[in-house]
């Protein structure tokens, strides 16, 4: 198995740009997806393949990738981005989350 | 509109049985993988399995391979998770999710809001 390693957590004020972390061996081989889900709801996908927005996802997310590691940036972000983000991979067969990390807009 | 609900959720003893349902509308659902993840209360995602469009490709996760079973109706658009000797660390919030196209087992664009399933005694 492998392991996705996320920051608990990530503090920014409205307007700044948030970065949050992704780092796993498996990240130098295979994309990785982010997820943001905000309490009671259902997971929305707003990257995938490391840097790819889906449609209806603001052009304030965005993503890259860096050797074993992938950053998900929201830049200016908005007090409605507050919410655990999740990132995601899969190798072997079998998919990952990382641990999460909870984005305070405040 | 694209939908997936899950449902067959419920309160189960240890190394009991239990099988959840995801019926899927608004898509062409054999073209699609789809995946289950689950939450434990108060904590992150857990992939847990995963099958191709046409069923013929299942995986699964380490902590439920063997006693996990994951198919698919495709004539009545809905996906399957057989459930057998519950343990109590399998309480969560089970959630199936839609994938890219009809190869890719992973979560991608649409998930249902989850069904509860507690083991507990």
């Amino acid at each position: 198995s492998y392991e996705l390693t996320q920051p608990s957590s990530v503090s920014v004020s409205p307007g700044q740009t948030a970065r949050i972390t992704c780092s796993g061996d498996v990240l130098a081989k295979k994309y990785a997806r982010w997820f943001q889900q905000k309490p009671g709801q259902a997971p929305v996908l707003v990257i995938y393949k490391d840097s790819e927005r889906p449609s209806g996802i603001p052009e304030r997310f965005s993503g890259s990738s860096s050797g074993t590691t992938v950053t998900l940036t929201i830049s200016g972000a908005h007090v409605e981005d507050e919410a655990d983000y999740y990132c995601y991979s899969a190798a072997d067969n079998k998919g990952e989350f990382g641990g999460g990390t909870k984005l305070t807009v405040l | 509109e694209v939908q997936v609900l899950e449902s067959g959720g419920g309160l189960v003893q240890p190394g009991g049985s239990l099988r959840l349902s995801c019926e899927a509308s608004g898509f062409t659902f054999s073209s699609y993988a789809m995946s289950w993840v689950r939450q434990a209360p108060g904590k992150g995602l857990e992939w847990v399995s995963g099958i191709s469009g046409s069923g013929g490709s299942t995986y699964y996760g380490d902590s439920v391979n063997g006693r996990f079973t994951i198919s698919r109706d495709n004539s009545k658009n809905t996906l399957y998770l057989q459930m057998n000797s519950l343990r109590a660390e399998d309480t969560a919030v089970y959630s199936c999710a839609k994938g890219e196209d009809s190869g890719s087992y992973e979560p991608f664009d649409y998930w249902g809001q989850g069904t509860l399933v507690t083991v507990s005694s």
